[in-house]
């Protein structure tokens, strides 16, 4: 089955780091581009990060660039976000997504919520 | 980056009906467009891809159309399934950028 499960959320205080993890299995990893999205509870939804097979191809939103770091380990089929000096408006549903070979979201996690509080 | 305006913003229908939603791009491409369905507490699953291209396992009453800036996604007979937000998206460039959602009710 192909399937991401993700991991890492949580109650954080603002200012601090949080990092996020997505494992992934039934596909080759390697093979695909994969994103972070996140959706405040009840609102849309908005496109964090992206990165290509081999890490030379990464975008960041406006909204989170300088402050969270994507990255991917193929050997571990997985894929994290570093989340640092997070702040009220980072709390959301996180999702780990794969793009499938036309660029559109295919796969999706199951979500991890951070929750930014002090 | 390429803004996503979804409409209307809710649409309230009966089963059976036909329903059509609308997404406008504030600069033109392709077919780089693509619709998801969100129920609530589910992530989003993808339903048309290339502006017209069903995704594996959707039922043939969804449909897609449109290219340049004007995209609609079509429901052509209502199912109680079928009420749920809706999001259209751009993957023609980064930031890959998503509408606004559009809510669809049951009347």
């Amino acid at each position: 089955e192909v399937q991401l499960v993700q991991s890492g959320g949580g109650l954080i205080q603002p200012g601090r780091s949080l990092r996020l993890s997505c494992a992934a299995s039934g596909f080759t990893f390697d093979d695909y581009v994969i994103h972070w999205v996140r959706q405040v509870p009840g609102k849309g939804l908005e496109w964090v990060s992206g990165i290509n097979w081999n890490e030379n191809n990464i975008a960041y939103a406006d909204s989170v660039k300088g402050r969270f770091t994507i990255s991917r380990d193929n050997a571990k089929n997985s894929l994290y976000l570093q989340m640092n000096s997070l702040r009220a408006e980072d709390m959301a549903l996180y999702y780990c997504v794969k793009e499938n070979y036309w660029g559109a979201f295919d796969i999706w996690g199951q979500g991890t919520m951070v929750t930014v509080s002090s | 980056e390429i803004v996503m305006t979804q409409s209307p913003a809710t649409l309230s229908a009966s089963p059976g009906e036909r329903a059509t939603l609308s997404c406008r791009a504030s600069q033109s491409f392709s077919n780089n467009l693509a619709w998801y369905q969100q129920k609530p507490g589910q992530a989003p699953r993808l339903l048309i891809y290339g502006a017209s291209t069903r995704a594996t396992g959707i039922p043939a009453r969804f449909s897609g159309s449109g290219s340049g800036t004007e995209f609609t996604l079509t429901i052509s007979s209502l199912q109680s399934e079928d009420f749920a937000v809706y999001y259209c998206q751009q993957y023609y460039n980064w930031p890959k950028t998503f509408g606004q959602g559009t809510k669809l009710e049951i009347k």
